[in-house]
């Protein structure tokens, strides 16, 4: 099994500030079959991100991925007030299909 | 409109069964892959299992295996979760969450989900 870890644990900015996540894999996710979800309190999880850096359709820009092998990021380049959410990375290159633990991302 | 609908959920006792169904609309159902994410309360999201598009793989979180079992009916549009033998640890949050458009291994459309609590 592919254990995920995120870190941090929690990210406390402000709007506008730049915000990286971090998602790093026990082992290689080979073709990058990693993925990035958004989640609301309350609300089921979004997709932002396929395949390491591709977009899901409807995403803003200001959402991008990037990595690797075993390290993998999400960047918010400037935060808006709906981005305040927890956020998941997944890996699906084998199953179990396993999700990080997940960060918070809280407003300062 | 894609739209996916959950139901099943409740209260049961240790050891057991529920079955979660998940109502799809929008799209169509047999051409994507399909599957079941939960999350205990105040926890994070877990993979338990998913299928394909035709129904003839499947895939299970270790946790489940032999326990739950995730099948399709391709004419009605609908997904289920048949889940057996339960614990404590299985209360959560089950969603059924659809395959992505461009990789069916990530879902782009998920259901507000349906609460399965077991106690005693």
């Amino acid at each position: 099994e592919i254990v995920l870890t995120q870190s941090p644990g929690t990210l406390s900015l402000s709007p506008g500030e730049r915000a990286t996540l971090s998602c790093r894999a026990s082992q290689s996710v080979s073709s990058s079959y990693l993925a990035w979800y958004q989640q609301k309190p309350g609300q089921a999880p979004r997709l932002l991100i396929y395949g390491a850096s591709n977009r899901a359709t409807g995403i803003p820009d200001r959402f991008s991925g990037s990595g690797s092998g075993t390290d993998f990021t999400l960047t918010i380049s400037r935060l808006e007030s709906e981005d305040f959410a927890v956020y998941y990375c997944q890996q699906y290159v084998s199953s179990p299909r396993t999700f990080g633990q997940g960060t918070k991302v809280e407003i300062k | 409109e894609v739209q996916l609908g959950e139901s099943g959920g409740g209260l049961v006792q240790p050891g057991g069964s529920l079955r979660l169904s998940c109502a799809a609309s929008g799209f169509t159902f047999s051409s994507y892959a399909m599957g079941w994410v939960r999350q205990a309360p105040g926890k994070g999201l877990e993979w338990v299992s998913s299928i394909s598009g035709s129904g003839v793989s499947t895939y299970y979180t270790d946790s489940v295996k032999g326990r739950f079992t995730i099948s399709r009916d391709n004419s009605k549009n609908t997904l289920y979760l048949q889940m057996n033998s339960l614990r404590a640890e299985d209360t959560a949050v089950y969603y059924c969450a659809k395959g992505s458009e461009k990789q069916q291994l990530v879902y782009d459309y998920w259901g507000q989900g349906t609460l399965v609590t077991v106690s005693s």
